[in-house]
């Protein structure tokens, strides 16, 4: 079975505060993903990563810096909050098929 | 602007009933899959269609594809109140995956 497993599920951050959401995935899959999610705008894709070392700009990439130092691990990092970035953020891997994603970690920032 | 979207907000449904999410996308596809999303959870994939087939089925699911109106639709038979969730239509572009917004699905008993 596929698995994502994000940290933490929760979150409250201070405004200028930096925030770190973790990833960690076992599917031995190259690509990973991380999407936000918010209210009248889906899901949208902020960075993604071919692989250990790698990270890419997705459609919203402002404000977030993405970090994969291994296969299975990718981070998305916030260096200085706003409360504009509350939202629920999902990790995903998947190859050429289906995405595998998290259960999502709610964020808000204050 | 959307390269996929549902094409309504939301649908109710009583149990055993079936339900349809339609979904229209933008630009030419090799393969369109739809997701499940229940609530605290992410998104799950239900089926993937692939551009030369025009249906498939997975249990109480079919979905269907027409690429020449560059739509598709999911159906739910005999619907259960656990398929109350958020269903997304997905396609693939250079970046990944793009989803729509979604269609809310409620099953009632």
């Amino acid at each position: 079975e596929a698995a994502v497993t994000q940290s933490p599920r929760n979150k409250v951050a201070v405004t200028g505060g930096k925030v770190t959401l973790s990833c960690n995935q076992t599917n031995n899959h190259n690509n990973m993903y991380w999407y936000r999610q918010d209210t009248g705008h889906g899901l949208r894709l902020i960075h993604y990563s071919y692989g250990a070392g790698s990270t890419e700009k997705g459609d919203i990439p402002d404000g977030y810096k993405a970090s994969r130092p291994s296969q299975e691990n990718f981070s998305l990092i916030l260096e200085l909050a706003t409360p504009s970035q509350t939202s629920v953020y999902f990790c995903a891997s998947g190859d050429a098929g289906p995405l595998y994603f998290g259960a999502g970690t709610r964020l808000s920032v204050l | 602007s959307q390269l996929a979207e549902e094409n309504s907000w939301a649908l109710s449904v009583h149990e055993g009933e079936s339900v349809t999410v339609n979904c229209s996308y933008k630009t030419s596809i090799t393969a369109l899959q739809w997701y499940r999303q229940k609530s605290g959870k992410g998104p799950a994939q239900l089926i993937l269609i692939r551009s030369n087939e025009r249906e498939k089925r997975n249990g109480r699911l079919r979905a269907t594809l027409d690429t020449s109106s560059q739509s598709s639709s999911l159906s739910i038979t005999a619907t259960r109140c656990e398929d109350t969730a958020v269903y997304f239509c997905a396609t693939t572009y250079a970046q990944g995956l793009t989803f729509g917004l979604g269609t809310r699905v409620s099953v009632f008993p």
